[in-house]
């Protein structure tokens, strides 16, 4: 069975700063999809990005980028010039490319930005 | 265009009671999810509905839960003789055909006193 881990329970970043959230996953697939989804107070799930696990290049949104790499199943979320706004919880999650690419999840990391 | 809704935002219901929580997924999405979020035991999938498939149920906890979605549209969570376990927010997703990221609704919290 898959699996996703989180070993940052919280962390910690001054506003303007970079901070890099990590994330590993277990699995036997060769294809698959990895997501970060942001949830702030309001409980609403964001997503923040995506990766093909076919696709060797990074995945950037913006501020967001990921350091991907398949044969360490490691997906770690970078975000660049952090700010209030992106102060929430955490989630890296996976999808296997089957026909329901339902979502596994990892224990999240809550993320607080320092003024 | 208008997002996953979701209702109640909240509900307390006492042990033993049944409840039902109501998704309505964005219009002209396929695909239905419904995740449970809960202290112990983090995200965890419930059940995924698309078009007219059978539902896979794979991750209902118990017998006393079940879901129906009518007209491939708006979905019903049921459960039944609710538990103190049962406390959680439940999240609805939705997903576009064709395509694999799922949208999701604010979630209702349930409290089971």
């Amino acid at each position: 069975a898959q699996t996703v881990t989180q070993s940052q329970p919280e962390m910690s970043v001054q506003e303007a700063e970079t901070v890099t959230l990590s994330c590993t996953y277990d699995t036997s697939e060769n294809n698959y999809y990895l997501f970060w989804y942001k949830q702030p107070p309001s409980r609403q799930m964001i997503l923040v990005i995506r990766q093909e696990a076919y696709k060797q290049q990074n995945a950037t949104e913006n501020r967001f980028s990921v350091n991907f790499q398949k044969a360490a199943k490691s997906f770690s979320l970078k975000i660049s010039d952090s700010q209030l706004g992106d102060t929430a919880m955490y989630f890296c999650a996976f999808a296997e490319m089957d026909s329901s690419y339902k979502l596994i999840f990892g224990s999240g990391t809550r993320l607080l930005v320092r003024p | 265009g208008a997002g996953v809704s979701q209702s109640p935002s909240n509900k307390v219901t006492e042990k033993g009671k049944d409840v039902e929580l109501r998704c309505d997924p964005i219009s002209g999405h396929t695909a239905l999810y419904w995740y449970r979020q809960s202290l112990g035991q983090g995200l965890e999938f419930l059940i995924y509905f698309q078009g007219n498939s059978a539902p896979d149920k794979s991750g209902l906890p118990s017998d006393r839960f079940s879901a129906e979605r009518t007209g491939g549209s708006v979905s019903t969570l049921t459960i039944q003789r609710t538990q103190q376990e049962d406390s959680a927010v439940y999240l609805c997703a939705s997903t576009s055909p064709q395509a694999y990221e799922q949208y999701f609704g604010p979630g209702t919290r349930l409290t089971v006193t």
